[in-house]
């Protein structure tokens, strides 16, 4: 069953703002990642954060956590047309620490 | 390196048909496989994991008589749909652990399937 759920479910924006996209899951994790996925591709491993961080940065991406409040979220600055894409956030399953377990998406986009 | 290939990338088959997704780890060995299901504008349901060697172990509400898993060696993973149906119409990805250095799950590009 999923995990968590991620708000908003759709996200529209300018190119050039920034982008926020929320995770909230059920149970204690060791680690929490991003991942983003093109219509009808894969999915690219965005950003990995485990539960004693509270904040990581890559480039133009900004991943917080707060387990206290068993949420995440992803900021993605000065946001570019290309960056138009689904986005899950995934946490370890409670019976295996490599098995994902996926939120429900954000679907982002980007106007030029 | 970490790449994980899926073939083929699209299949349509006719209903009652059986279709056999591959998923391989083309540079590094994968002690653990994954399958997952994903319909339109949904997220990616975890099917079964995969150990080499092993039976595949299902999520609850997964057939295994319907959803086979093979997998046969540290870089292949095999999925086949047995007398496909429209409504396994779907998404399916797979993706590898390697262990080790590579304490991750790697991603295939995914197989889209279509059964009219």
């Amino acid at each position: 069953s999923q995990q968590g759920e991620e708000d908003p479910q759709a996200l529209s924006i300018q190119e050039g703002e920034n982008a926020t996209m929320n995770c909230s899951y059920k149970t204690s994790i060791n680690n929490l990642q991003w991942y983003r996925q093109n219509s009808g591709r894969g999915l690219v491993h965005l950003i990995l954060i485990r539960s004693n961080e509270r904040e990581k940065h890559s480039g133009r991406l900004r991943v917080t956590l707060d387990t206290s409040k068993k949420s995440s979220s992803l900021l993605i600055t000065a946001s570019r047309a290309a960056d138009t894409a689904s986005y899950f956030c995934a946490t370890d399953a409670e019976d295996s620490s490599y098995k994902l377990i996926f939120g429900s998406g954000t679907r982002l986009l980007v106007r030029p | 390196g970490a790449v994980v290939s899926q073939h083929p990338s699209r299949v349509i088959c006719k209903s009652g048909t059986s279709v056999k997704i591959e998923c391989r780890s083309l540079d590094f060995q994968a002690t653990t496989m994954f399958w997952y299901r994903q319909f339109p504008k949904q997220s990616l349901m975890l099917m079964a994991t995969s150990n080499e060697g092993s039976k595949a172990t299902y999520e609850q509400g997964v057939e295994k008589d319907k959803f086979l898993i093979n997998h046969a060696s540290l870089t292949l993973s095999t999925l086949t749909v047995t007398s496909a149906h429209p409504e396994d119409s779907s998404f399916y990805i797979c993706s590898a652990y390697g262990g080790g250095d590579l304490d991750e799950q790697f991603f295939g590009p995914g197989t889209r399937l279509t059964v009219l």
